[in-house]
C-alpha cells in the first residue's frame, strides 16, 4: 500500500498569510506514459464530507479560488494557500488515486493564528 | 447537480450485520465507478471499497475483505455496502463517492453513521 504522510499535523495561520502544507507519497504516484500525478487535495469542514479542490496534482476545481493551488511530482506534494482566509478553516487532506487500495494523508487541521 | 444520498447506518451489536445504500442523481450512474470511504471519530480518512460501473472489477480494504460486500443497482441508480460480522472498529461515519475518471473521488455524499458497540 502507498503511505501518505502529510506535515504538519496542524497549522495556525493568520489572516491574508500564506499557509503550506506538505504530503509525501512512500512510491511515486506519477504516471509516466501520461505524466500524470495521481494526486488529490481535499478541503473538509466541521460536520461536512470532504470537497475535491486539487485534481492531478495541480488542477484546481471548477469554482475553488485561486488562492489555493497545487504543486510537486513524483512523491512530495504541496498545497499552498496564498493569502489566508477565516472561511478556509478545515482539515485539509491528500489523496492518491494512482493504485488500490487509495490512500490519505492523516489529514492537516488548518486554523486561524 | 450531483446527489449522493446514504442511508442505513445505525447502532448496531458486535457480530450483526448492517445493509448501507446510497442513492445518486444528477449524472448518469452507470457510467461512473463508485466507492466507499469511512471516517472513524477523530480520524481520518480510509478507503474501504470500490466497484466499476458493470461489476465486473470490484475492490476491497484488507481490513473489510470478506467480512463486506459492494454491490450497485443501475437500474435503480443505487449502490450498496452490505456489512457482515461487524466489529467496534467499523464505527464510522460511511461516505459514498462518485469516481471520475482514473479513479479520482469528485463528489461525496453527506455520509450515514454506523455505530458498533453492544
Amino acid at each position: 500500500d502507498i503511505v501518505m504522510t502529510q506535515s504538519p499535523d496542524s497549522l495556525a495561520v493568520s489572516l491574508g498569510e500564506r499557509a503550506t502544507i506538505n504530503c509525501k507519497s512512500s512510491q511515486s504516484v506519477l504516471y509516466s506514459s501520461i505524466n500524470k500525478n495521481y494526486l488529490a487535495w481535499y478541503q473538509q469542514k466541521p460536520g461536512q464530507p470532504p470537497k475535491l479542490l486539487i485534481s492531478w496534482a495541480s488542477t484546481r476545481e471548477s469554482g475553488v479560488p485561486d488562492r489555493f493551488s497545487g504543486s510537486g511530482s513524483g512523491t512530495d506534494f504541496t498545497l499552498t494557500i496564498s493569502s489566508l482566509q477565516a472561511e478556509d478553516v478545515a482539515v485539509y487532506y491528500c489523496h492518491q488515486y494512482y493504485s488500490t487500495p487509495q490512500t490519505f494523508g492523516q489529514g492537516t487541521k488548518l486554523e486561524i493564528k | 447537480e450531483v446527489q449522493l444520498v446514504e442511508s442505513g447506518g445505525g447502532l448496531v451489536q458486535p457480530g450483526r450485520s448492517l445493509r448501507l445504500s446510497c442513492a445518486a442523481s444528477g449524472f448518469t450512474f452507470d457510467d461512473y465507478a463508485m466507492h466507499w470511504v469511512r471516517e472513524a471519530p477523530g480520524k481520518g480518512l480510509e478507503w474501504v471499497s470500490s466497484i466499476n460501473w458493470n461489476s465486473n472489477n470490484i475492490d476491497y480494504a484488507d481490513s473489510v475483505k470478506g467480512r463486506f460486500t459492494i454491490s450497485r443497482d443501475n437500474a435503480k441508480n443505487s449502490l450498496y455496502l452490505q456489512m457482515n460480522s461487524l466489529r467496534p472498529e467499523d464505527t464510522a461515519l460511511y461516505y459514498c463517492a462518485k469516481a471520475a475518471t482514473h479513479g479520482l473521488l469528485d463528489y461525496w455524499g453527506q455520509g450515514t453513521l454506523v455505530t458498533v458497540s453492544s
